[in-house]
């Protein structure tokens, strides 16, 4: 399974919103309610933001939303913060034919 | 409170094997209710899942990694390995282990230990 595609870099100044996308295939996002994102700042270990989809653990701000249309998936942060500047990873299952989990590319957030 | 935690050589020469291990605190690798991940991510590059296992027995392996990975666990010190043979200068990562929620509705990892750099060089 390919990676799943992520534009390499966005960016939005505080209090905007921005939009990463998340494109796969009909193989994986477009099948699966299995859809994750994740958040990385430099140096530190991915944290988990969304799952099935759309859903928020707790503790996560509710600046943060999901969407999915298709074969693509949408991570939304609203009211941007510096501390939003970080690295964006979404995550899907992609088992068509055997158990298989494949990572977007990553997407790199500035908030100017 | 659930953590993970991984340990391991930092440095492995070519064609070896990579061995790491994942120390679970706050949960128990046999309860039943999750999966345990590895997962890695080359300097400067994407996260890459390596494989899951289940307590059972029941272990998932990334496609391209199959044939040189292995994960197994410890119960009695609830840890899990990672066995990597044949390395090349390819499997020089960051190396994380993760809760994996697997299920009709589930596939994410949640959390994650804080990594643990691998060089392969010889």
């Amino acid at each position: 399974q390919s990676a799943l595609t992520q534009p390499a870099s966005v960016s939005g100044s505080p209090g905007q919103s921005i939009t990463i996308s998340c494109t796969g295939t009909s193989s994986d996002v477009g099948t699966y309610n299995l859809v994750s994102w994740y958040q990385q700042h430099p140096g530190k270990a991915p944290k988990l933001m969304i799952f099935e989809d759309t859903k928020r653990p707790s503790g996560v701000s509710i600046r943060f939303s999901a969407s999915r249309s298709g074969d693509t998936a949408s991570l939304t942060i609203s009211g941007l913060q510096p501390e939003d500047e970080a690295d964006y990873y979404c995550c899907s299952y992609a088992g068509s034919t055997s158990f298989d989990v494949i990572f977007g590319g990553g997407t790199k957030l500035s908030v100017l | 409170q659930l953590q993970l935690q991984e340990s391991g050589p930092g440095l492995v020469r070519p064609s070896e094997t990579l061995s790491l291990s994942c120390t679970v605190s706050g949960d128990s690798l046999s309860r039943g209710i999750y999966y345990w991940a590895w997962i890695r991510q080359p300097p400067g590059k994407g996260l890459e899942w390596i494989g899951s296992f289940y307590y059972s027995g029941s272990n998932y392996y990334n496609p391209s990694l199959k044939s040189r990975v292995t994960i197994s666990q410890d119960t009695s010190k609830n840890q899990f390995s990672l066995k990597v043979t044949s390395v090349t200068a390819a499997d020089t990562a960051m190396y994380y282990c993760a809760r994996h929620s697997v299920g009709a509705t589930n596939n994410w990892f949640d959390p994650w230990g804080q990594g643990t750099l691998v060089t392969v060089s010889s």
